[in-house]
């Protein structure tokens, strides 16, 4: 089955730079790659979704990529602020099982 | 509002004493799933359903049954509990191959 690798467990960067967090998927190309946003003590919620055939999309200061050839898709917070801080959660939609498949997630510390 | 509702939101007790846990969603969704979240380790399915009275095991199953009677509930059923099921329980819903909707949890102690 698919297996999901975040490969930061934790992630501090300074108000104002751009975080990057990784994701890579080790199996067959997902149909599409999601990414949820997770706080202490609450469930994920949903941000962005981007398909095989997409190279990026764009929501507000958060932009993802998906490359196919390293399979790896890479998630963007431009501008970052302390309310960014959380967990970060990429999944891989496998189409054919009807699962979602998670990463263990990248805890993002934006430091003021 | 759109919602996922779990209950209960804590629940501690004893190996072996049947326990369940309920999980409801308003937005006509066909697909519901749940989840439990460990340290280190993610979220794992435990158990998916595509419609009414259609349920697939996910990827940690044993110790656990669910059931799909009516389409806005899929509760998650621990028989006889045993304290490596202590763990955070989320459901969630969605349109089959859609985004996610979660719940808020569960956080299970069993002693």
């Amino acid at each position: 089955s698919q297996k999901i690798e975040q490969n930061s467990e934790a992630l501090n960067i300074q108000e104002g730079k751009t975080a990057t967090l990784t994701c890579n998927y080790t199996n067959y190309s997902p149909a599409y790659l999601q990414w949820y946003r997770q706080d202490p003590g609450r469930g994920p919620v949903f941000l962005l979704l981007i398909r095989e055939n997409e190279k990026e999309k764009r929501k507000e200061r958060l932009k993802v990529t998906f490359d196919t050839t390293l399979k790896q898709s890479l998630f963007h917070i431009t501008a970052s602020q302390p309310a960014d801080s959380a967990t970060y959660l990429c999944a891989s939609w496998e189409g054919s099982a009807r699962q979602l498949t998670f990463g263990s997630g990248t805890q993002l510390t934006v430091l003021p | 509002e759109a919602q996922v509702t779990q209950n209960p939101r804590y629940l501690i007790t004893v190996t072996g004493k049947k326990l369940t846990v309920t999980c409801s969603q308003n937005m006509n969704h066909e697909y519901m799933s749940w989840y439990r979240q460990d340290p280190g380790l993610g979220l794992r399915q435990i158990y998916y359903s595509m419609n009414v009275e259609v349920t697939d095991k996910g990827d940690v199953p044993e110790g656990y049954k669910v059931s799909r009677k009516e389409k806005r509930n899929f509760p998650l059923i621990l028989e006889s509990p045993s304290p490596n099921q202590t763990s955070l329980y989320f459901c969630a819903s969605s349109l089959i191959g859609q985004p996610q909707h979660f719940g808020d949890g569960t956080r299970l102690s069993i002693l």
